[in-house]
């Protein structure tokens, strides 16, 4: 199973671009990278998913380099209500995804 | 995607009680889980709650103390039985949505914040 490291937390300011980058050294040829968000009092949120190079919805862009060690998760222009917390993941199904610690992110005024 | 309805969203029970947390799902779907997250923590999966047989526990939780139904592909409960205080937690229910080329997906719930007292 994929270990998935990210930092523990991020701070911004409303409209700037926010990168968080994961590690996942150990990622295997069948797993996908997945990113979600999660609201207090709420359930994870998917964002955005992909396996290599770039992938870009109407949310977030993922960059995934070629050896896939590592992802960052793009969000531009960041408003307050992206203050959440991002867990990176890694896996080939959903039964054995593993959530990290997850990266807190708060954007300021 | 898939719109998932828990009950109930919180509750305040006594120590040795347990508590039913209802799991239902607009869509039939093949993989629901049951996820807790301890306060300021990250979330940890109980279960995968299989359809017509024993649910799958992951190290750490028991049957006995997390008893799992999955009765058709919309529904699910998880109980938790002779409550302590470390129980209290937000139990999540999740399921898995396969979409096209892509790996699957999970969707939430809003969560079950339970507090023992």
């Amino acid at each position: 199973l994929a270990k998935t490291t990210q930092p523990i937390s991020m701070d911004s300011y409303e409209g700037q671009e926010v990168n968080i980058t994961c590690s996942h050294n150990n990622i295997a040829t069948n797993d996908y990278i997945t990113w979600y968000q999660q609201f207090p009092s709420q359930g994870p949120r998917f964002i955005i998913q992909g396996y290599k190079t770039k992938v870009t919805n109407e949310v977030a862009s993922l960059f995934i380099p070629a050896d896939r060690k590592s992802s960052t998760l793009s969000l531009p222009r960041v408003s307050l209500s992206d203050t959440a917390v991002y867990y990176c993941l890694v896996g080939e199904v959903a039964d054995k995804l593993i959530f990290g610690t997850g990266t807190r992110l708060q954007v300021f005024p | 995607s898939a719109v998932i309805s828990q009950k109930p969203s919180r509750d305040i029970c006594q120590r040795g009680t347990s508590l039913t947390i209802q799991c239902q799902v607009d869509s039939q779907v093949t993989m629901m889980f049951w996820y807790r997250q301890q306060p300021g923590q990250s979330l940890t999966l109980i279960a995968t709650a299989n359809q017509g047989s024993e649910a799958t526990y992951e190290s750490g939780f028991v049957i006995d103390k997390f008893p799992i139904s999955r009765p058709n592909l919309t529904f699910s409960t998880l109980t938790v039985s002779n409550m302590s205080p470390e129980d209290s937690s937000i139990y999540l229910c999740s399921v898995e949505v396969l979409t096209g080329t892509l790996n699957e997906k999970l969707f939430f719930g809003s969560g079950t914040q339970l507090s023992v007292l």
